[in-house]
């Protein structure tokens, strides 16, 4: 059983790329989210998606699109990378509200845009 | 601004010793979890509370939580270097569908 498997680890883009962070889960979670983390501000939740083809904003969205076609996979798109976009970035699933559960977490993928 | 605020930011103890840390929340909640980050990892789970629970314990951890007062508080006994991480609180609302994270409490636990 893997979890949450984010890919890649690290990435390093210029200004102005664009990439997609790849996030999937194998335990059948219908809960997703995308957070960051910088130094000193704990995590701050991006997107989030409570199902296969529902996705909404979180605390943080500019400069972020995220789609959920399937229940495995929720990738985070960063449209036209900042400088303010440096950060490491978590995914993390869970099962529904009422299952009162905690959330699993990925490894993180630590991105540097210079 | 993040819902969750953890106190003190930064924790240095000896080994054995208690260490407490606080959360403070600002919106009603539907349950209050506590999870663990060693330095660059993910973060791992440690224990969730409801929101209509006052106390959970799970092996050396105990947590409270006070819905009154919208505050959490962990405390970790007889401590070891191995505890040495940051700890997060994270609340989920009413709705379930958002988990808001604090900024962390940083332990460092001295051997």
């Amino acid at each position: 059983n893997a979890g949450v498997t984010q890919t890649p680890k690290f990435q390093v883009l210029k200004t102005g790329q664009s990439m997609t962070l790849q996030c999937a889960q194998d335990m059948n979670h219908e809960y997703m989210s995308w957070y960051r983390q910088d130094p000193g501000m704990g995590l701050r939740l991006i997107h989030y998606s409570v199902g296969a083809g529902i996705t909404d904003q979180g605390e943080v969205p500019n400069g972020y699109n995220v789609s959920r076609s399937t229940t495995e996979d929720f990738p985070l798109r960063l449209l036209s990378a900042a400088p303010s976009q440096t950060s490491v970035y978590f995914c993390a699933s869970r099962l529904p509200r009422a299952a009162n559960t905690e959330a699993f977490f990925g490894q993180g993928t630590r991105l540097t845009v210079v | 601004s993040q819902q969750g605020e953890e106190d003190p930011q930064a924790l240095s103890i000896q080994e054995g010793e208690n260490a407490t840390m606080n959360c403070s929340y600002k919106t009603s909640i539907n349950n209050l979890q506590w999870y663990r980050q060693n330095s660059g990892r993910g973060l791992v789970h440690l224990i969730l509370i409801r929101s209509n629970e006052r106390e959970k314990h799970s092996g050396r951890l105990r947590v409270t939580l006070d819905t009154s007062k919208k505050s959490s508080s962990l405390l970790i006994t007889a401590s070891r270097a191995a505890d040495t991480a940051s700890y997060f609180c994270a609340t989920a609302d009413t709705g379930g569908f958002k988990t808001i994270f604090g900024a962390g409490t940083r332990l460092f636990v001295k051997a």
